[in-house]
Parts: C-alpha cells; sequence; structure tokens
C-alpha cells in the first residue's frame, strides 16, 4: 500500500514560533502534495498545495518545502497563533489527484497563548 | 450556497443492518469520494468516482457499496460486511483534473 508518513504526531509550540511538520513519501508517481487543516468535528480543509516542480510555496503564513531527492515536504507556520490549533494533514497523489488522495496520519498541534 | 452537504450528523447502526450517509453537492464537481477517518489513523479512502455511472475502490472498499447515478450525489452504503464501521466518514468533491478536494462536514457512525 502507497503510504505517507507524517511526524510528529503531537506538537505543542509557544504563540510566535514556528512549528514544523514533516512528511516522507515512497511512491515516485505522486505529482500532487497538499496540506489539509481540521478543527474538531470539521471536515479537513486544503491549506496549502505544491507541485514537484518548485522546491517552495508560500501563502500567508504558511510555506510548504519540497526536496523531491529526498522524498520529503514539510509544512512551516509562521508567527503561530493560538488559533492555529488542530489537526494538520499532509497528503500525495499521482494524476493530479484524479484517483483519490493518501494521507499521513495527522499531527494535533497547540499553540500555547 | 454552495458546497458539499453530508447528513445525517451522527447515525447510529444495529448489528447485521445496513446504513446509508448521504453526500451531495452544488459545486458542478465531477469527481467524489468517501474517506474514512479513525483516530490516529489519519483518512483513507474507500471509494471515488470520476463521472456519473462509474466508480472505484479505494483502499478499503470491503465492507461498503456506492453507486453513482447523478452528478450530485454519491451515497455510501455501510453494508453488514463492515464489521468495525465506527468511525467519522467524510465526502469530498473536485473538479475532473483538478487537484483541489473539498470536503464536506462528515458523518459520525456509531454502532449500538
Amino acid at each position: 500500500q502507497q503510504q505517507v508518513k507524517q511526524s510528529p504526531q503531537s506538537l505543542i509550540v509557544q504563540k510566535g514560533g514556528i512549528p514544523i511538520i514533516n512528511c516522507a513519501y515512497e511512491n515516485t508517481a505522486f505529482d500532487y502534495f497538499p496540506w489539509y487543516q481540521q478543527f474538531p468535528g470539521k471536515g479537513p480543509a486544503l491549506l496549502i498545495a505544491i507541485r514537484p516542480d518548485v522546491s517552495e510555496k508560500k501563502e500567508g503564513r504558511f510555506t510548504i518545502s519540497f526536496n523531491k531527492s529526498a522524498k520529503q515536504f514539510s509544512l512551516h507556520i509562521m508567527d503561530s497563533q493560538p488559533g492555529d490549533s488542530a489537526t494538520y494533514f499532509c497528503a500525495a497523489s499521482g494524476m493530479g489527484g484524479a484517483d483519490g488522495l493518501t494521507f499521513g496520519k495527522g499531527t494535533h498541534l497547540i499553540i500555547q497563548p | 450556497d454552495g458546497g458539499i452537504t453530508q447528513s445525517p450528523k451522527y447515525l447510529f447502526r444495529k448489528e447485521g443492518q445496513n446504513v446509508t450517509l448521504s453526500c451531495e453537492q452544488n459545486l458542478n464537481h465531477d469527481a467524489m469520494y468517501w474517506y474514512r477517518q479513525d483516530p490516529g489513523q489519519g483518512l483513507r479512502l474507500i471509494y471515488y468516482s470520476q463521472i456519473v455511472n462509474d466508480f472505484q475502490k479505494g483502499d478499503i472498499a470491503e465492507g461498503y457499496s456506492v453507486s453513482r447515478e447523478k452528478k450530485e450525489s454519491f451515497p455510501l452504503t455501510v453494508t453488514s460486511a463492515q464489521k468495525n464501521p465506527t468511525a467519522f466518514y467524510l465526502c469530498a468533491s473536485s473538479r475532473t483534473n483538478q487537484e483541489t478536494q473539498y470536503f464536506g462536514p462528515g458523518t459520525r457512525l456509531l454502532v449500538l
């Protein structure tokens, strides 16, 4: 089974700090790498996504770094706020996402005031 | 108001019973997906459909069935063959060949 390995499982950061969540994949056919944010009892919401032809993408306080040779990508949250406390999932897919996403197991992030 | 709706929010299943979860979207998306979420397991793909009257099994399709008779609707049936159905079920949709999947609010299924 194709896998995406996500770490850490949980993370506590002080307000203003920069939490970093890492993901690694095995399938070289993956060509789309989104990050989702999920609050308790809600569906995941897309935060930011990247394709392998770029090494970094920024949207607001969220940045994805992508290392194609290492088959790794990570999410950085700048100037983190208590409202960023949520579960974050990385995911990957091939065929531009048409065949469904393979998700990491999630990171429970807590931003302390 | 555009989006994806799932109903009911909570669903209780008795032993040996089939139950159906509803998913409707008014985004005019061609592709629809069903995922199962368990604590500490992330989301796992059950079934997906790229077009009306066509669907494919995902990673954990055993014990589930789907239909896609209309573009806007993709119901999921949890059959009695699914021995561990307690989970949070999420429906998603996307435009054909577009990567962004939009998720509904989910249905929590519990076994009595």
